[in-house]
């Protein structure tokens, strides 16, 4: 089964890029790369997915190597409404339930 | 845009009584999950649904627990006997499809305090 590192947490200003890497040693070739945020008493929220090289949407890039044994959330100018519990998975079995880690919680400053 | 919604928000209830939590999913998606979040703790998986049956469950999901689609927009989880353990936030989440690259979209939770 693949498993997911990353940083337990991390701290940053308002204004500041944010970088979260996540590691997958053992992904699989038919495995997706998921980030879910997470507020405090809410429920998961789908930020972005990729499978190779760099995904962008309105509030994210997902940077992928070419090995894919990690990847990199990447947050633009992070506010004060971005803290919160960062989730990186990857789809490890036909079944396609999420399996969570302990997700990076990130804190903005002002 | 169309969210998961779930009722009711908050559930105190006294060790041994029965719970239904309620569900919504979003309406033309097919794959429905519940998950569970001790205070703390990881998102943990607790069963998939589709086509009226389980398709998948955790070793969590045992006998006490049961889930149904009693109608065309409920899904529900039942908890027959509950247990001081079982306080923890409950999150529905529904997909349209089943594939590896399929979103989830998760409900804001029932936390359930069970005394």
């Amino acid at each position: 089964l693949a498993k997911t590192t990353q940083p337990i947490s991390m701290d940053s200003y308002e204004g500041q890029e944010v970088n979260i890497t996540c590691s997958h040693n053992n992904i699989a070739t038919n495995d997706y790369i998921t980030w879910y945020q997470q507020f405090p008493s809410q429920g998961p929220r789908f930020i972005i997915q990729g499978y190779k090289t760099k995904v962008t949407n309105e509030v994210a890039s997902l940077f992928i190597p070419a090995d894919r044994k990690s990847s990199t959330l990447s947050l633009p100018r992070v506010s004060l409404s971005d803290t919160a519990v960062y989730y990186c998975l990857v789809e490890v079995d036909s079944s396609y339930k999420l399996i969570f880690g302990s997700g990076t919680r990130l804190l903005v400053r002002p | 845009e169309p969210e998961v919604t779930q009722t009711p928000s908050h559930q105190v209830t006294q060790m041994g009584q029965e719970v239904i939590l309620r569900c919504v999913p979003i309406s033309n998606h097919l794959y429905f999950y519940w998950y569970r979040q001790i205070l703390g703790q990881k998102v943990e998986f607790l069963v998939s649904f589709y086509n009226n049956e389980i398709s998948e469950k955790s070793e969590i999901f045992d006998d006490q627990f049961s889930v149904e689609r009693p109608d065309g927009s409920n899904f529900t989880l039942k908890i027959r006997s509950t247990k001081l353990e079982d306080s923890a936030m409950y999150f529905c989440a529904s997909s349209e499809a089943r594939t590896v690259e399929e979103t989830q979209y998760f409900g804001p939770g029932t936390r359930l305090l069970v005394l």
